[in-house]
């Protein structure tokens, strides 16, 4: 079936440093599905962060990127400089049959 | 904009007690989702509806019944609570399939 990995669980970084989170997928029951980075803020519901829904484009949103890369089954998300206001948790996404599938998360902690 | 109102926030519940989790949502969307949040797991999708009166099982819906009477509401029943189902389930809805999933804040359920 279709899935999404995330592997890495925790990730902390320090004010103003780059920032790379990795997201791999597998989609068996749709070819080019639509892939998405969702963020759920201390306090907040889930909301989308941005989506792509053709393969090689590039989304970006908050100053967060992340480039639709089908050879490697990739959907990587990157930010140049990250600010203490990005600490959340962050889900990689993709639009299977009907439904929404989802990586593990990525808790997110930027130190002042 | 619209919203999606999830109640309670926060249910407790005895084991073996049934217990239901109700969601609105002011989209007028056709489609809503039942996900299931465990601590360091991704979300997993317990039931969803494409239309009123409509009900389609995820891969969780083992121990739940959902109830869709009206296009803007979605409801889910726990129908014996159990000690390692304690997580936040969250509410979703969409119109088109390619369209934004939008997410209420979620309830946590804890079983004592």
């Amino acid at each position: 079936g279709d899935s999404v990995t995330q592997t890495e669980g925790q990730v902390t970084v320090s004010e103003s440093k780059s920032l790379i989170i990795n997201c791999t997928y597998s989609a068996t029951s749709i070819g080019y599905p639509n892939l998405f980075w969702y963020v759920r803020y201390p306090g907040e519901g889930l909301q989308l962060l941005l989506k792509v829904i053709t393969a090689g484009q590039k989304g970006s949103s908050r100053g967060f990127e992340a480039t639709y890369n089908k050879e490697a089954t990739s959907f990587h998300l990157q930010k140049a400089s990250v600010q203490e206001s990005d600490s959340a948790v962050y889900y990689c996404a993709l639009d299977g049959s009907w439904q929404l599938i989802f990586g593990s998360g990525t808790q997110l902690t930027v130190m002042p | 904009g619209g919203i999606i109102t999830q109640t309670p926030k926060f249910l407790i519940g005895q084991e073996g007690q049934k217990l239901t989790l109700k969601c609105q949502q002011n989209f007028n969307h056709d489609t809503m989702y039942w996900y299931r949040q465990d601590s360091g797991k991704g979300l997993r999708l317990i039931y969803y509806s494409i239309t009123e009166n409509d009900l389609q099982k995820g891969d969780l819906s083992e121990g739940y019944d959902a109830s869709r009477e009206k296009k803007s509401s979605f409801s889910l029943t726990v129908t014996s609570a159990q000690k390692n189902e304690m997580a936040v389930f969250l509410c979703a809805s969409r119109g088109d399939r390619d369209t934004e999933v939008f997410f209420g804040k979620g309830t946590r359920l804890t079983v004592v």
